[in-house]
Parts: C-alpha cells; sequence; structure tokens
C-alpha cells in the first residue's frame, strides 16, 4: 500500500516568515494529494489540495508543489500569523482508495 | 450546508462498557471512513465503507471493535467490551468519489473523544 512521509514534526517560525512542510509518498498510482489543517480540539479541516495532472496550486498565502517524478508535495504557507498554528497533514489517494495520512507537523507562529 | 455530523462529542466509560459512537455523513456522500486519533499512532484509518457497503476494515484493531453502515446518512462504531487502551478521538469523514461525479474531496466531523477508565 501506500507510504506517506511527512516533515517536519515540529516547526516554529516567527510571524511573517514562510513556513514549508514536505511529504514525499511510495505509490505512483495515487493522483490527488489534500493538506489539512488540525487546530486543537477540532477535526481536520481541508485548506488546499493537488491532483497529479497540475504542478503548483496557489491560494492567497498557501500554495501547494508536487513533483510526481520525484513523488514528493510541499506546502508553502507565507507571511504567517498566529492563527496559522495547528497540526498540518498531508495525504495521498488514487481515485476510488483509501486516503493515507502523514504523521502530522505542528506549526507554532511566534508573534 | 451541515458537514459531517458525529455524535456524542465526548464519552467517559468504564472499562468493559459497550461503546457506541455515531455519524451522519454529508448528504449526497457515497464513501465513509472512520479513524482513529491518539498522540502516539497518530490518524489510522479503521474502516471505510463505498455506497454504505464496508471495502476495507483491515484496520479495525480487533473483534471487539464492529461498524455499520445501514443507509447512506448513518454509520455507527460499536467497540464492545471497551478497554483503557481504546481511549482516543475517533473521526467520521465523507466524500464523493470521483467515479460518482464528485472531486474526491475528504471531510471530517468533529470527533468523539472517548476516556475509557
Amino acid at each position: 500500500g501506500e507510504n506517506v512521509e511527512q516533515h517536519p514534526s515540529t516547526l516554529s517560525v516567527q510571524e511573517g516568515d514562510s513556513a514549508v512542510i514536505k511529504c514525499t509518498y511510495s505509490d505512483s498510482a495515487s493522483n490527488y494529494f489534500p493538506w489539512y489543517k488540525q487546530e486543537l480540539g477540532k477535526g481536520p479541516q481541508l485548506i488546499i489540495d493537488i491532483r497529479s495532472n497540475v504542478g503548483e496550486k496557489k491560494d492567497q498565502r498557501i500554495a501547494v508543489t508536487l513533483n510526481k517524478t520525484a513523488k514528493h508535495f510541499s506546502l508553502h504557507i507565507t507571511e504567517t500569523q498566529p492563527e496559522d498554528s495547528a497540526v498540518y497533514f498531508c495525504a495521498a489517494r488514487e481515485t476510488g482508495n483509501q486516503f493515507y495520512f502523514g504523521t502530522g507537523t505542528s506549526l507554532t507562529v511566534i508573534p | 450546508d451541515a458537514g459531517v455530523i458525529q455524535s456524542p462529542r465526548h464519552e467517559v466509560t468504564e472499562m468493559g462498557q459497550e461503546v457506541t459512537l455515531r455519524c451522519k455523513p454529508i448528504s449526497g456522500h457515497n464513501s465513509l471512513f472512520w479513524y482513529r486519533q491518539t498522540m502516539m499512532r497518530g490518524l489510522e484509518l479503521l474502516i471505510y465503507f463505498n455506497n454504505n457497503v464496508p471495502i476495507d476494515d483491515s484496520g479495525m484493531p480487533e473483534d471487539r471493535f464492529s461498524a455499520k453502515m445501514p443507509n447512506a446518512s448513518f454509520s455507527t462504531l460499536k467497540i464492545q467490551p471497551s478497554e483503557p487502551r481504546d481511549s482516543a478521538v475517533y473521526f467520521c469523514a465523507s466524500s464523493l468519489g470521483a467515479r460518482a461525479g464528485g472531486n474526491g474531496e475528504l471531510f471530517f466531523g468533529e470527533g468523539s473523544r472517548l476516556t475509557v477508565l
């Protein structure tokens, strides 16, 4: 089955700086890569996703890049704000199959 | 549009008791997933259903765990008998698969926090 690895497990940045979280996957059949943000006491919430026919996607301060050849994808958050502090999960999925999640990155934005 | 609805939000029970967690997926979604989240193991998939049919239950820890989906708008996860090591947050999530005309996005409920004493 698929194996998703996520790094780093914890990340601290100064407010206004950028944060980058990286994931690798093993199954070349995976074609959908979502990112989730989980705040304390809440369920994971989808913040951005990318499909295998696209190399980059942007939504305001958040961007995701995908390198299918190398089987890795990354989340980029620019101009970080304290409210960006949360746990972020990456995931990979092949159409119709289950989602495979990374182990999470705890992001702290220091005011 | 209501999201995935889970109940109860919190449950405290004693070892040996039966626990039933409930989930109402987003209307129209055809896939439903049950996850367990702990600090040690992260998000673990327990079981998922497509069109109310269990597809993969290999993540169910043992026979004490069972899940049902009697119709498209309701699912239960049951633990009988419960043990302290079952303490975790249990999430239900739903999606409308690409093959069913959706985009495959997965939406989570707020979770049920279970504490077994």
